[in-house]
């Protein structure tokens, strides 16, 4: 059972366009939820973060949206740039001692052209 | 600052053969865990500790033994490896306490291949 979801495989944006990368969950019990970058041959590194008890979260060109009632979350990068190709998977985590147990998404494969 | 350390990058076993995968942290934190990732799956937890002494299990723990008798060290062992175990493991660390400002950081990766 997959709680959480990323159904689109892979996405191509122009750069200077945005990228909105989507994610879905099912386990009511998350309420910390994590967007990661992933390059090949490299660990997962963090990128923006949102806690339940809001619905958006800021940091640059990077906006994390949430929609606790659709259990949707999604990202967005404004405006996309080659170097944001990278496979980015959502992540979400339950509260007190399961902070650090994370659940994550199948990934998304972004990539951005010139 | 070395943040998360995995060793070795990359390993080869033979079917039936243990090892240890390394992980340690320099950044005092209190919670540590394992996850692999396989094509089309994204990252599972393996294991999990909040603290030395203390570890529990994830999505995907057989075959896999963890202890930690320190803060800094996670150390994952493969009891009996098999063909399913080859995968590429992670290994992470975050504070506890608030979410606030938390984030859950990565080491770099450990290819292993079970032939």
């Amino acid at each position: 059972d997959q709680q959480v979801k990323q159904n689109s495989p892979s996405l191509s944006v122009q750069e200077g366009r945005i990228s909105i990368l989507n994610c879905d969950y099912t386990n009511s019990m998350f309420d910390y939820f994590l967007w990661y970058k992933k390059y090949p041959a490299e660990g997962p590194t963090f990128l923006i973060s949102i806690s339940s008890i809001k619905d958006k979260n800021e940091d640059g060109r990077f906006t994390v949206f949430l929609n606790k009632s659709a259990k949707h979350l999604s990202l967005h990068i404004v405006p996309s740039q080659p170097g944001d190709s990278a496979v980015y998977f959502c992540a979400a985590s339950a509260g007190g001692t399961s902070y650090g147990k994370l659940t994550f998404g199948q990934g998304t494969i972004l990539t951005v052209h010139p | 600052n070395a943040g998360v350390t995995q060793t070795p990058k990359f390993q080869v076993l033979k079917t039936g053969q243990s090892m240890t995968l390394q992980c340690a942290q320099d950044m005092n934190h209190e919670y540590m865990s394992w996850y692999r990732q396989d094509p089309g799956m994204g990252l599972r937890l393996i294991h999990y500790s909040v603290g030395a002494g203390i570890t529990d299990q994830g999505e995907v723990p057989n075959g896999y033994n963890v202890s930690r008798s320190t803060t800094e060290d996670f150390p994952l062992r493969l009891l009996s490896a098999a063909p399913s175990q080859t995968s590429v493991y992670f290994c992470a660390s975050s504070r506890g306490g608030e979410y606030s400002g938390n984030t859950i950081y990565f080491g770099e990766g450990s290819w292993l291949t079970v032939v």
